[in-house]
């Protein structure tokens, strides 16, 4: 079963950093490109940025609202898929879904990011 | 403010046909790009509907069908019903390499 499953979310104050995580499991995770995608309490969806895969270079496209503060990586070796997430405002409370290109499937759980003083 | 445009609420009554419209630009939808549709359940990740402006994901209901045209994307449900209550969001690329989505549309079943 193709499974994608979001871990590292939580309080944390404005400022501060926080890096999530995106486990894959049941597909050839350096085959494909992963994105990111956020959803803030009671809103649409947002994407986030995304990575390519190694056979595209590996790398890196974001939202003009994250770009500079928030960097995505993968360890294709373990499967994983990062977002750190730095200088965290207020505006960046969301659950934070990860999910494969190139059409969005599937989706993980989601991670809840809450950030407040 | 959402690059894609869709109308924030549809209804409809059980068995009728409702269509939901996404409205981009000649940089996103108009440049050739996929759109692509999700379903969101209250409480739930998004789930894909349609991929590549027409296509059913094994599973998916044949009652849900999207096409595009020009600038625009639609999709479908006919037969509704009362599961079918969710939101729907549009999803297409930009020629900033960026991804785009619309901001929702709440399907009400009455």
């Amino acid at each position: 079963e193709v499974q994608l499953v979001e871990s590292g979310g939580g309080l944390v104050q404005p400022g501060r950093s926080l890096r999530l995580s995106c486990t894959a499991s049941g597909f050839t995770f350096g085959d494909y490109a992963m994105s990111w995608v956020r959803q803030a309490p009671g809103k649409g969806l947002e994407w986030v940025g995304f990575i390519r895969s190694k056979a595209y270079g590996g790398t890196t496209e974001y939202a003009a609202s994250v770009k500079g503060r928030f960097t995505i990586s993968r360890d294709d070796s373990k499967s994983i898929a990062y977002l750190q997430m730095n200088s965290l405002k207020t505006e960046d409370t969301a659950v934070y879904y990860c999910t494969r290109e190139p059409w969005f499937d599937p989706w993980g759980q989601g991670t809840l990011v809450t950030v407040s003083s | 403010q959402s690059v894609l445009t869709q109308p924030p609420s549809v209804s409809g009554a059980p068995g009728q046909r409702v269509t939901i419209s996404c409205t981009g630009s000649s940089s996103n939808i108009g440049a050739g790009y996929d759109v692509h549709w999700y379903q969101q359940l209250p409480g739930t990740a998004p789930k894909l509907l349609i991929y590549g402006n027409s296509n059913r994901p094994s599973g998916v209901p044949d009652r849900f069908s999207g096409s595009k045209s020009g600038t625009s994307a639609s999709l479908a449900i006919t037969g509704l019903q009362a599961e079918d209550e969710a939101d729907y969001y549009c999803q297409s690329y930009d020629s900033s390499l960026t991804v785009v989505f619309g901001g929702g549309t709440k399907l009400t079943v009455l």
